[in-house]
């Protein structure tokens, strides 16, 4: 499956511990995402990826949340000092930018779903 | 920003039917309306497209019209089956960016 790969699948934590999520996006697709979708809601944006460079952090929900994408491949998200309310099912997508005409199609991970205890 | 509504919240057909849901954004610039189907526990799977210089188009038994004048657009699923039994997302892209905004979301029940 070359699918958009994230892990781990599931994780609990305790309230005020750190975690961090991995993406491996669709290996030629230079854009990657991150998304937040709470239970009965559509996913919300939280940042995104053209090749590493961060072009949109501004939705990131507080400054506990961060992503990284160092060699413009896989991705990160960590969540510092978790509270209950982050959680969710963190969504990863992918997408190929061709520059002057868009490919505008994301595919989606099957997400990590965080419980906060 | 962007915001996305869509309606109706949930959607109870018979097997056979058609179902229609409904859409409505505010950004004028966005360009590029996706559907994505998600069912219990997975991921989001994208089932049509359209794009802003385009005003339907189908697939076999799914299509998607847009009125840009109003700002909405429509799913239609003609022939409806029970494995067509999930929650629906629209969305729509921001013009910078690929940002994607999405709706509520339509849980939609095929009885057989």
């Amino acid at each position: 499956d070359t699918g958009v790969s994230q892990d781990p699948r599931h994780k609990i934590t305790k309230r005020g511990q750190n975690v961090t999520f991995r993406c491996d996006p669709i290996s030629e697709h230079n854009r990657l995402y991150w998304y937040r979708q709470t239970l009965g809601q559509g996913p919300e944006f939280l940042t995104y990826f053209q090749n590493e460079a961060q072009l949109e952090k501004s939705r990131l929900l507080s400054d506990r949340f961060s992503a990284e994408r160092p060699k413009g491949s896989f991705s990160t998200l960590e969540i510092q000092r978790t509270e209950q309310g982050d959680s969710a099912m963190y969504l990863c997508a992918s997408s190929m930018d061709r520059g002057i005409v868009y490919d505008y199609g994301y595919t989606f991970g099957s997400g990590t779903r965080l419980t906060v205890v | 920003g962007e915001n996305v509504e869509q309606h109706p919240s949930t959607l109870s057909v018979q097997e056979g039917d058609s179902a229609v849901i409904k859409c409505t954004y505010s950004d004028s610039a966005s360009n590029y309306f996706p559907w994505y189907k998600q069912e219990l526990g997975k991921r989001p799977q994208l089932i049509i497209d359209i794009r802003s210089n385009v005003g339907e188009k189908k697939d076999q038994r799914i299509a998607v019209t847009l009125n840009k004048t109003a700002k909405h657009f429509s799913l239609h699923i003609t022939e409806t089956q029970p494995e067509d039994s999930a929650v629906y997302f629209c969305a729509a892209r921001h013009n910078a960016g690929n940002m994607l905004t999405f709706g509520g979301g339509t849980r939609l029940m095929v009885k057989p």
